[in-house]
């Protein structure tokens, strides 16, 4: 199994939806972050958290909304779609220390139509 | 606005050239890492510079992050088609920040 289980691995839904998109690790890490990749613009925040108690915005958190249901599991959920948020979404975990990278799932491809 | 600039945005080459890829900004960085992201799939950790100056080798690749920590290269010697994806570099997990990569193919 791999690292970090995102799901779905694609969808495609209908503007004005509600949709879930669902992380889980094994790595026992405490930090998880869900990130939006578009083509020409990298890897961009839109919320993380250190632990589960923990939940922070970040850089586009508009439009979307987390939840941290153990240490292990980390939900990305947007409330109603639009086109503009199709995208690539990944999810990533990291350990407490500053030398350690990101572990990233193989992500979700979303389309919004 | 990318704190994190890095060129070339896209790099194409023959298979068994050279290239260097760069990662610049005008913050201090405790740590630079490189990550290869390819089709499909999440992108994968290559590399974590910590020390001004440093310079780390994993295989053909090589990192170097500047004196002032506050820019990173990369060098691959004599490229190969498997080289072929999209290199990040990033801050460190406590900063969170990406560029927006150099997508690089290497034709056979």
């Amino acid at each position: 199994d791999a690292d970090v289980t995102q799901t779905p691995r694609n969808r495609i839904t209908k503007t004005g939806k509600r949709i879930m998109l669902e992380c889980s690790q094994t790595k026992g890490h405490d930090r998880m972050y869900w990130y939006r990749q578009d083509p020409g613009l990298g890897l961009q925040l839109i919320y993380y958290s250190f632990d589960v108690k923990d939940i922070n915005k970040g850089e586009i958190s508009d439009g979307y909304s987390v939840s941290r249901q153990a240490q292990a599991k980390f939900s990305l959920s947007l409330e109603s779609a639009i086109p503009n948020q199709t995208a690539l979404y990944f999810c990533a975990t990291s350990d407490r220390g500053l030398d350690y990278g990101y572990t990233f799932g193989s992500g979700t491809r979303l389309t919004v139509v | 606005t990318q704190l994190l600039e890095q060129s070339p945005q896209f790099l194409s080459i023959q298979e068994g050239e050279n290239l260097t890829v760069y990662c610049n900004s005008s913050s201090v960085f405790s740590s630079l890492q490189w990550y290869r992201q390819e089709p499909g799939e999440g992108p994968v950790l290559l590399v974590t510079v910590v020390t001004g100056g440093e310079v780390k080798k994993l295989k053909r690749l090589t990192f170097q992050f500047g004196d002032a920590r506050k820019d990173s290269s990369l060098h691959i010697t004599a490229a190969q088609p498997g080289d072929t994806g999209l290199y990040l570099c990033a801050g460190p997990p406590n900063d969170m920040r990406f560029g927006a990569g150099t997508r690089l193919t290497v034709k056979p």
